[in-house]
């Protein structure tokens, strides 16, 4: 069965700090994958978007890694600032168009 | 240019009651999308509309829901006889092309739907 696991449920760091967000999914054939930020009352906005051969992909203080082999992707944020705030969503899609989508991370920064 | 947007922002109705959601996608874009979001779960795909092609109804969870994309254009997402388990957040996106390609999806900023 197709699936998108993401680890933890939800995080709480310090402002300046920086986290890592997993995402593990069986999905298969695998097309690419995505992170999203979804604000609370907002719809997800797209951070990367990853294919097979792309092991790491920036945006600014956000890197996401993925590793095709495990099934296993992180985004990092690097000094992590108060509109941080939100859930982060992993999303992969297969071969034939659909996307699974992860429950996604919430991630909680405090000043 | 605007966004995709999305009316009525919060809704909320008696069950058995029917409703309506309106989607208006961002303009040009020929692919449009609706996903149900419960509360602390994933994005749940229903429908997706691409082009003139018959759209992909096999999210759709029973057949007391049903959408029509109009002109190409703005989609209304149509849920009769609602059930409290309908109560979510219904999300809109379109994009530029179909998902079959790298088409980036833009989202809405939904419309919360709570049945009583």
């Amino acid at each position: 069965k197709n699936q998108v696991e993401q680890s933890p449920q939800s995080l709480i760091i310090l402002e300046g700090k920086n986290c890592t967000l997993q995402c593990n999914y069986t999905v298969s054939p695998f097309s690419n994958l995505r992170w999203y930020k979804q604000d609370t009352g907002r719809g997800p906005v797209s951070l990367t978007i990853m294919t097979f051969s792309e092991n790491t992909k920036s945006n600014g203080r956000y890197t996401a890694t993925l590793d095709a082999d495990t099934k296993q992707s992180s985004l990092h944020i690097t000094a992590s600032q108060l509109s941080d705030s939100a859930s982060y969503i992993c999303v992969v899609k297969e071969s034939n168009y659909q996307l699974i989508w992860g429950a996604g991370t919430k991630l909680i920064i405090k000043p | 240019g605007a966004g995709v947007s999305q009316s009525p922002s919060n809704k909320v109705t008696e069950k058995g009651k029917d409703v309506e959601l309106r989607c208006d996608p961002i303009s040009g874009h020929t692919a449009l999308y609706w996903y149900r979001q419960s509360l602390g779960q994933g994005l749940e795909f229903l429908i997706y509309f691409q082009g003139n092609s018959a759209p992909d109804k096999s999210g759709l969870p029973s057949d007391r829901f049903s959408a029509e994309r109009t002109g190409g254009s703005v989609s209304t997402l149509t849920i009769q006889r609602t059930q409290q388990e309908d109560s979510a957040v219904y999300l809109c996106a379109s994009s530029l092309v179909g998902d079959r390609g790298r088409g980036e999806q833009y989202f809405g900023p939904g419309t919360r739907l709570t049945v009583t």
